[in-house]
């Protein structure tokens, strides 16, 4: 079945350290997404990548970064600039950026920095 | 610009009887709007979407949504409330781009957290 796999699911750091979250999909989709959640805080994009080597910021950028190197795969780096990154990550995929398209979505890697 | 209001943090519910979410939207332009459901720690599902056709939408698990642009509110709803519905529920929107050639980024609603009560 077609989807999006991010690994791990929960994933423990001491503060200060970088962290990278991973997400994969086989939906052959061109645009994929991260996004952050916070209860009572719906989600937040935190950035987006249309194509292949070409990403752009979402609404939260600061403290986090990202490649896109192959199609497939979208990961998240969580860098200890990152103020308050104790979260639950989600990545979805899209056909593309630029139509109402649903997103699909992973189910989430919960990030808890002490 | 666009914006969406989930009118409700929480609604609770007996089951076997209607379920009613309520989100109002604002855009500029030609909205699509969808609703989403995610059960604890899991990611997000897609329940329905409206992107400009029929008014009244159907989605999975009995689910149905209203556009109703004079009123700018695209309510979901649900005659008769399972066990298994207990979630929170998202609506969100998207907006056209001034040209009209393509849509801008999601907006995500608060959230509603449903609760079903035996």
């Amino acid at each position: 079945d077609g989807g999006i796999t991010q690994s791990p699911k929960y994933l423990f750091r001491k503060e200060g350290q970088n962290v990278t979250l991973s997400c994969e999909q086989n939906l052959n989709h061109d645009a994929m997404y991260w996004y952050r959640q916070d209860p009572g805080q719906g989600l937040r994009l935190i950035y987006y990548s249309q194509i292949v080597n070409d990403f752009q910021k979402g609404d939260i950028a600061e403290g986090y970064s990202v490649s896109r190197e192959k199609k497939e795969s979208f990961p998240l780096t969580v860098t200890s600039a990152q103020k308050n990154p104790t979260a639950f990550y989600l990545c979805a995929s899209s056909l593309s950026t630029g139509g109402p398209y649903p997103l699909h979505f992973g189910n989430g890697t919960r990030l808890t920095v002490t | 610009a666009q914006s969406v209001t989930q009118l409700d943090s929480h609604v609770s519910v007996s089951e076997g009887t209607p379920v009613l979410l309520r989100c109002n939207y604002s855009s500029s332009y030609s909205p699509s709007l969808f609703w989403y459901v995610q059960h604890p720690n899991k990611g997000l599902q897609l329940l329905l979407k409206y992107t400009s056709a029929a008014t009244l939408v159907k989605g999975i698990n009995g689910f149905e949504a209203e556009f109703k642009k004079s009123e700018t509110s695209f309510h979901l709803t649900k005659p008769s409330a399972h066990m298994s519905d207990a979630a929170e529920y998202f609506c969100v929107v998207t907006d056209q781009t001034a040209g009209g050639t393509s849509y801008g980024k999601l907006t995500f609603g608060q959230g509603t957290i449903l609760t079903v009560h035996p």
